[in-house]
């Protein structure tokens, strides 16, 4: 059973880079099963993808969010992270690592979520 | 990008009643190759993160009660849960991952009439 485990800062300034890291326990993050992911959701509104990263290191990302976002692994501590630079109050959002099996991309393991809210 | 668009956005279901929220995508998730539908549902609770339900359209995720099933293909879907308990309020989802960005209905807020 995959456990995953959000942590970082709840307040970053506008104009900063938001920075959270996914710890995965109960597997290895490099056992290549899976692939590792990144949601959001702002108060009152839906699920967003922000983009994943396999093993490899190969990532996809949203291209909504394209030009900010960095999603990297680091397979020796099993976690994966998530910079989003230049935020605005406009990512002020509960965000999920998720992940799933690598031949579909639905979603079985969830973090707790941590909100981050983007404030001067 | 495939926009799934869900309805009703609320419902109010008596317990014991069957309660049924729709999912439309706006262009097929239903792979080819495999025949299998890129559809998954979700429920989400205050204060907990969300659960996975369904996947490939209308398989359960282990340990989801048979009372919630999942149907549909091509660009129509629904969730049914047969007969409602309390624990079932909460807002559902539907997500598609056919193809990235993956995305995700507005959501179904379900209550207890």
């Amino acid at each position: 059973q995959v456990q995953l485990q959000e942590s970082g800062p709840g307040l970053v300034k506008p104009s900063q880079t938001l920075s959270l890291t996914c710890t995965v326990s109960g597997d290895s993050i490099s056992s290549g099963d899976y692939c590792w992911t990144w949601l959001r959701q702002p108060a009152g509104k839906g699920l967003e993808w922000i983009g994943r990263i396999y093993t490899s290191g190969t990532t996809n990302y949203n291209p909504s969010l394209k030009s900010r976002v960095t999603i990297s692994v680091d397979t020796s501590k099993d976690q994966f992270s998530l910079n989003l630079s230049s935020v605005t109050a406009a990512d002020t959002a509960v965000y999920y690592c998720v992940s799933g099996p690598l031949d579909a991309y639905y979603f079985n393991y969830w973090g707790q979520g941590t909100l981050v809210t983007v404030s001067s | 990008d495939i926009v799934m668009t869900q309805s009703p956005d609320s419902l109010a279901v008596s317990l014991g009643e069957r309660a049924t929220i729709n999912c439309k995508s706006s262009q097929s998730v239903l792979y080819g190759s495999n025949n299998k539908n890129y559809l998954a549902w979700y429920q989400l609770k205050p204060g907990q993160p969300p659960r996975l339900l369904i996947y490939w359209a209308s398989t359960r995720e282990s340990g989801v009660p048979d009372r919630f099933s999942g149907s549909g293909s091509g660009t129509d879907f629904t969730l049914t849960i047969s007969s409602l308990q309390a624990e079932d309020v909460a807002v559902y989802y539907c997500q598609q991952y056919y193809s990235t960005p993956q995305t995700f209905g507005q959501g179904t807020k379900l209550e207890i009439k």
